[in-house]
């Protein structure tokens, strides 16, 4: 069955270190990766999509096909950085995202 | 541009008691989905639409019904509240549904059936 995994429930990094957030998805086909983010008291938004191999905020994420892997990355986080973080499958010839439950990151001063 | 806004932003509910949460949005985007998220789970689709007059089924509908009588606007009814229904609500819209094409949400309805 399609999933996606978010191993971490909370990652807590300093400001200045680089962050690393999992995401492993289990699907068949070819896979459409995304990031979402959500920051306090905001609604949820796009953070970046495997398609556009974008970086954003200085957030990047490779598609890993043999690790089944879309890990987010940023070199030097920064406090404003702190929020909750949602990878989301999107499957071929579907309507339908597959989200993970989420990782709550902390940025500490 | 409000986006996609949400009514009630908090419900709480008795079981059995019935009410329906309104979604809108103001970029024209044909396609519109309702998700809930239940704590420490990612969101799940419980419908959505690609248009005026059409809907389907995500991945958990039993239990709630829509209506897309108008572009903007998309409804999620609960006929009869269960207290498995407590959950946060969210929203959606996009453009088109192709392949990595943004969804913009709501900021979520909170509700709590007793």
């Amino acid at each position: 069955a399609q999933r996606v995994t978010q191993p971490e429930k909370l990652l807590s990094v300093f400001k200045g270190a680089p962050v690393e957030l999992k995401c492993n998805y289990s699907y068949s086909g070819s896979p459409e990766l995304f990031w979402y983010v959500q920051y306090s008291r905001q609604r949820l938004q796009l953070l970046l999509r495997h398609i556009s191999r974008e970086s954003i905020k200085g957030f990047t994420a490779d598609l890993n096909k043999g690790e089944t892997s879309f890990h987010l990355k940023k070199p030097f986080a920064q406090e404003e950085d702190s929020a909750m973080y949602y990878c989301a499958l999107d499957m071929d010839s579907n309507y339908q995202l597959i989200w993970g439950a989420g990782t709550k990151l902390i940025i500490k001063p | 541009n409000a986006g996609v806004t949400q009514t009630p932003k908090f419900r709480v509910l008795k079981t059995g008691q019935s009410m329906t949460l309104l979604c809108a949005q103001d970029m024209n985007h044909e396609y519109m989905y309702w998700y809930r998220q239940d704590p420490g789970m990612g969101l799940r689709l419980i419908h959505y639409s690609v248009g005026e007059g059409t809907t389907a089924k995500g991945e958990v509908p039993d239990g709630y019904n829509v209506s897309r009588l108008k572009k903007q606007n998309f409804l999620l009814g609960l006929e009869s509240a269960a207290p498995s229904q407590t959950s946060v609500y969210f929203c959606a819209s996009s453009y088109s549904p192709d392949r990595g094409e943004t969804q913009y949400f709501g900021p979520g309805t909170r509700l709590l059936v007793l």
